[in-house]
């Protein structure tokens, strides 16, 4: 059975400095991986998915994601967080061409001025 | 192009009624997938829907059921409402080429049900 898990319901971070989400996922087969960010009063918004090709991956707003499958990891950063980063973060798993997709529970990510 | 349009934005039931919630996909996009998120228990899949029928479903009970129209708007009804229903109903639509699994999805801004 596919999981997720997100390290962290809140993450606090200055202006400035590197951003990191951590995702760890459990997947019988390889995955497709997804990080999703939700602004207040908002659906979700795709940042970055990874479909088996190169295992950095590079998303909208600056953010990047690097699958490791030894590590079953595929952790979200971003070099300096800016306040408008201020959102909550979801993580994804699902099988290749599957019918299911598994969210974890997701990571508020706080900037400090 | 428009993004996902989803109505009413807000919507105070009590328990025991029905309510139907609404879901306008993007333009040229068959499939339809509804998601339910609660503090509790995060996202949750409800179901999809593809030209028209059920393409999958997720662990909800049958008081949970959609329907897509020719134009590939889609439906949400819960009827009998219980307290627990309470939750931000999300939509999203995609091609459909492949399936929740790996289409990209565009969600819509969401529907809040309170259930009094």
């Amino acid at each position: 059975a596919q999981s997720v898990t997100q390290l962290g319901s809140h993450v606090s971070v200055s202006e400035g400095a590197l951003v990191l989400l951590r995702c760890n996922y459990s997947s019988s087969v390889p995955p497709y991986l997804f990080w999703y960010v939700q602004y207040p009063n908002q659906g979700l918004q795709l940042l970055l998915k990874y479909t088996s090709a190169a295992t950095l991956v590079k998303g909208i707003n600056g953010f990047e994601a690097e699958f490791k499958k030894s590590e079953t990891s595929f952790h979200l950063t971003k070099p300096s967080a800016h306040m408008s980063d201020a959102a909550e973060y979801f993580c994804a798993v699902s099988e290749a061409q599957g019918d299911k997709i598994i969210f974890g529970k997701g990571t508020r990510l706080h900037i400090l001025p | 192009k428009a993004g996902v349009t989803q109505t009413p934005r807000y919507l105070i039931k009590t328990r025991g009624q029905q309510v139907t919630l609404s879901c306008s996909p993007i333009s040229g996009h068959r499939s339809v997938s509804w998601y339910q998120q609660t503090p509790g228990q995060g996202l949750q899949f409800l179901f999809e829907y593809f030209s028209e029928t059920q393409r999958n479903k997720g662990n909800f009970p049958g008081r949970f059921s959609g329907r897509q129209f020719s134009n590939s708007r889609s439906e949400m009804n819960v009827s009998t409402l219980e307290l627990g229903d309470s939750a931000l109903y999300l939509c999203a639509s995609s091609t459909g080429t492949s399936g929740v699994g790996s289409d990209t999805q565009y969600f819509g801004p969401g529907t809040r049900l309170t259930v009094l």
